[in-house]
């Protein structure tokens, strides 16, 4: 079975600072990942996926992601950290089955300070 | 096109009692998902239909749990004598299949259900 691991359930950065969310994968196949944001009260919006066209994906609101194959990770950067990023981020991967299902990490969250 | 949509936001209700949850998917997107998350934890997922039918069911959906997706368009999740332990956010998600979509099947999430046993 296809799972992903999250390092870190609470990141706090400084504003302007680097934010980096870790997440390693564990696949049979070359896996489908994706990442997640999820604001309070709300449902998860898309940040990026990879789909092995390209290593590096960039997404939205200024973050990008790196699939390193060696590392089984993907881990999600942004060069500088701005309050409205506080959130809780989850990482994905897609099923292989017909059903091609999410499983989801446990989500680390955001905490951007001034 | 506003997106997936789902009613209640908020759901009180005690122990014993039913409910009912909808979902509206983007139109004309062939697969719908619900996913259960827990406080603390990523969603899980559920079931979902492809068009009307029903095709997987996760061990976590008790027999208690039904779903429904009538005609293919919004899907029904409804939860007979609830327990405390369904207290959760519930997570509708729909996708559109087809061609190059399946390879990694883009999954659009509604705002959720949020729901309260006491």
């Amino acid at each position: 079975a296809q799972s992903v691991t999250q390092l870190g359930s609470h990141v706090s950065v400084s504003e302007g600072a680097l934010v980096l969310l870790r997440c390693n994968y564990s696949s049979s196949v070359p896996p489908y990942l994706f990442w997640y944001v999820q604001y309070p009260n709300q449902g998860l919006q898309l940040l990026l996926k990879y789909t092995s066209a390209a290593t590096l994906v960039k997404g939205i609101n200024g973050f990008e992601a790196e699939f390193k194959k060696s590392e089984t990770s993907f881990h999600l950067t942004k060069p500088s950290a701005h309050m409205s990023d506080a959130a809780e981020y989850f990482c994905a991967v897609r099923d292989t089955g017909t059903a091609s299902k999410l499983t989801f990490g446990t989500g680390t969250r955001l905490q951007v300070t001034l | 096109d506003t997106g997936v949509s789902q009613d209640p936001r908020h759901k009180i209700t005690k122990r014993g009692q039913n409910v009912t949850f909808r979902c509206d998917p983007i139109s004309e997107h062939n697969r719908l998902y619900w996913y259960r998350q827990t406080l603390g934890q990523g969603p899980e997922f559920l079931t979902y239909f492809q068009n009307e039918a029903q095709l997987e069911k996760s061990r976590l959906l008790s027999d208690r749990f039904s779903a429904e997706r009538p005609k293919g368009s919004f899907s029904t999740l409804e939860i007979q004598r609830t327990e405390q332990g369904d207290s959760a956010m519930y997570l509708c998600a729909s996708s559109h299949i087809s061609g190059r979509a399946l390879v990694y099947n883009e999954q659009f999430f509604g705002p959720g259900t949020r729901l309260t046993v006491l």
